[in-house]
């Protein structure tokens, strides 16, 4: 099967200026995901669709990142405008609907890094 | 809150040494537990899972990994790595009632010598 589709694979941008990723997920995987991984660090869920209703957002810094999931299949994730915090790689997963249990694997795809000079 | 928590960042071995990596997680209820891997210039892969029953896990490429409710841990081992095992290693961990919700740990960097 094909797997997560993400672009671009590199983007760099000056802080203030901003810049959107885009992911196609495995075909028929209802659930999304994004992650930010920084350096050094595990990835971290910035948020979660089913289909294309959000279901978690609490780590989503609200105030310059969106996300769309329009017709519940690709997602595009924005950030305006960027700071030097910012500098990551942005992950995209799927999966199929975890349900109450949550025991779906996430496919990953292959990350799109952010530079902010 | 959850947590996981890895507990070596970097670990260089020769091939044909054993491997084991610890992994911890806080939290009260029921859970899942995940290995994935990334090898260099490849996207994370799923190594290996536990959601119930036996609680020696196997998965690809020869890892296992065991989890202990009491200690609420879940270690990675390999009994004889190779120079292709070379990657970073993360623990992930969701709780049943989240929704598919991860929480990864740091992640360790393996780092196999010929």
């Amino acid at each position: 099967e094909a797997g997560v589709a993400q672009s671009p694979r590199y983007k760099i941008i000056e802080k203030r200026q901003s810049v959107a990723f885009w992911c196609n997920p495995i075909s028929g995987h209802a659930t999304l995901y994004w992650y930010q991984q920084i350096l050094g660090q595990g990835p971290k869920l910035l948020i979660q669709f089913q289909n294309n209703g959000v279901v978690d957002d609490s780590q989503l810094p609200k105030d310059r990142f969106s996300a769309e999931r329009l017709k519940g299949v690709d997602s595009t994730l924005k950030i305006q405008p960027a700071k030097l915090e910012d500098s990551a790689v942005y992950l995209c997963a799927s999966s199929l609907v975890p349900g109450g249990r949550g025991d779906q694997p996430q496919h990953f795809g292959d990350g799109t890094r952010l530079s902010i000079l | 809150a959850q947590s996981v928590s890895q507990h070596n960042h970097h670990v260089i071995l020769s091939e044909a040494a054993s491997l084991e990596l610890g992994c911890n997680y806080s939290y009260g209820g029921t859970v899942n537990l995940f290995w994935y891997v990334q090898y260099p210039g490849q996207h994370l892969q799923l190594l290996l899972k536990y959601f119930s029953g036996d609680p020696l896990v196997k998965g690809i490429k020869g890892f296992e990994a065991e989890f202990i409710k009491s200690k609420f841990s879940f270690n990675l081992r390999k009994p004889s790595v190779q120079w292709s095992d070379t990657a970073e290693y993360f623990c992930a961990v969701n709780a049943r009632d989240s929704w598919g919700k991860l929480q990864f740990g740091a992640g360790t960097q393996v780092v196999v010598t010929p």
